[in-house]
């Protein structure tokens, strides 16, 4: 199994600024995934990370507003730029190993005010 | 597009019952299935995968079944214990290679 690691584990941002989140792995993974959990609601996806290539993001998001690093094959990191209120979710990154199975990493909890 | 439903969206049960849950998907062309459990605040713990070729899966008081043909996957919790309360999430790995997941089920069980 993959041993999942995030960075802030939460934190409250103001309007109109910016938060990076860190995500590391205990091993070397080809694909990494960056999913967003609003109130209430199940996860969505935002983006596939491959080390080494541009993110592939989901409809609904766009780079200007969720830029993905992926600079190797142990880490990554997803910004949420210009936050809003409706930007206050849970961001959870996670990984494939195996047999397709995926693994997540504790998540970060945003609140934006 | 793949579609994954939970039923029911919520469950209370008292402590010592069996139950089951149920999970169903529009497209059976899949990889796998995956049951994962959710504590408040807190992120996904991986509970049981299902391989396409595979009918069920068991760890300890839990056994998740898969019908890939009818679209079908259950999940059952043997013996609830109040420290099973929690959102169980139903997800499948497709073609799209990516997990699509369901709304959930929140579970309680009462002492």
């Amino acid at each position: 199994s993959a041993v999942i690691s995030q960075k802030p584990s939460r934190d409250i941002c103001q309007r109109g600024t910016s938060l990076t989140i860190q995500c590391q792995v205990d091993s070397q993974v080809t694909m990494m995934f960056w999913y967003r959990q609003q109130p209430g609601q199940s996860l969505t996806l935002i983006a596939t990370a491959n080390q080494g290539s541009e993110a592939t993001y989901e409809s609904g998001f766009v780079i200007d507003k969720f830029p993905i690093s992926r600079p190797n094959l142990t880490f990554s990191t997803l910004t949420v730029s210009n936050l809003s209120p409706e930007d206050s979710s849970i961001y959870l990154c996670s990984v494939v190993w195996g047999t397709y199975e995926q693994y997540f990493g504790p998540g970060t909890r945003l609140t934006v005010t | 597009k793949q579609e994954v439903t939970q039923i029911p969206a919520a469950l209370s049960v008292p402590e010592g019952e069996n139950l089951v849950l149920n999970c169903s998907f529009t497209d059976s062309a899949i990889y796998n299935l995956q049951w994962f459990r959710q504590d408040p605040g807190k992120g996904l713990t991986s509970l049981l995968l299902i391989q396409s070729s595979q009918r069920e899966q068991t760890s300890g008081r839990l056994n998740a079944s898969l019908d890939k043909s009818s679209g079908r996957s259950t999940l059952y919790i043997a013996a609830s214990q109040p420290g099973d309360s929690a959102t169980y999430l139903c997800a499948v790995y497709g073609s799209a290679r990516q997990l699509t997941f369901g709304s959930g089920t929140q579970l309680t069980v009462l002492p």
